[in-house]
């Protein structure tokens, strides 16, 4: 069965420094990864998505992330946090093709600070 | 393009009543819609999925009855609450698989749904 864990509920950084936020999945077969962002009281908007082609995804607004599978992990990273970053993410596996179910970890809030 | 919406974006209702949530791919056909609720600080949980002409499947916990779903469109899905109480005060979500992302399960989710039950 496939899975996902966030690392960290909470992750604190200061404006203009690097974002790093991790997750590693489980899954039996080669993966869909995916990262979401919310904002308070909001739907998901997809960051960017892991389908089996490059290993290092790049997504909107600075971030990406790099699928390496003998670690199993698929972390977000940004080179430099802005405020407005400040957000839940989540780190998310689809189950499989057939039912398309997404697995989705517990999320990880990120802090930004001035 | 991959536009989800939902309607309401929230509401308040009474103790007993029942609440109707539309879910809508505006620019797309979606083989597959999925309901997830959310509660306060949380993951999303999914409740149930839901394919166009046939029965939801839902989740292990979900009462089906409670939580009634149709799929009447490639377009259009409907999750309503009967009978609502307070505890089914939450962050209801929806999401489209659309058919052209059939080989990477790429959803695409609506702004939500905020239901407050009084």
């Amino acid at each position: 069965a496939q899975s996902v864990t966030q690392l960290d509920s909470h992750v604190s950084v200061s404006e203009g420094t690097p974002v790093l936020l991790r997750c590693n999945y489980s899954s039996s077969y080669s993966p869909s990864l995916f990262w979401y962002v919310q904002h308070p009281n909001k739907g998901l908007q997809l960051l960017l998505k892991y389908t089996s082609a490059a290993t290092l995804v790049k997504g909107i607004n600075g971030f990406e992330a790099e699928f390496k599978k003998s670690e199993t992990s698929f972390h977000l990273t940004k080179p430099s946090a802005h405020m407005s970053d400040a957000a839940e993410y989540f780190c998310v596996v689809s189950e499989n093709s057939n039912t398309g179910k997404l697995i989705f970890g517990q999320g990880t809030t990120l802090q930004v600070k001035p | 393009g991959a536009v989800v919406s939902q309607h309401p974006s929230w509401v308040i209702c009474k103790s007993g009543t029942s609440v109707k949530i539309e879910c809508r791919s505006l620019d797309f056909q979606a083989t597959t819609m999925f309901w997830y609720r959310q509660f306060p600080k949380q993951s999303l949980m999914l409740m149930a999925t839901s394919n166009e002409g046939s029965k939801a499947t839902y989740e292990q916990g979900v009462e089906k009855d409670k939580f009634l779903i149709n799929h009447a469109s490639l377009t259009l899905s409907t999750l309503t609450v009967t009978s609502a109480h307070p505890e089914d005060s939450s962050f209801y979500i929806c999401s489209a698989r659309a058919v052209l992302a059939l080989s990477y399960n790429e959803q695409f989710f609506g702004p939500g749904t905020r239901l407050t039950v009084l």
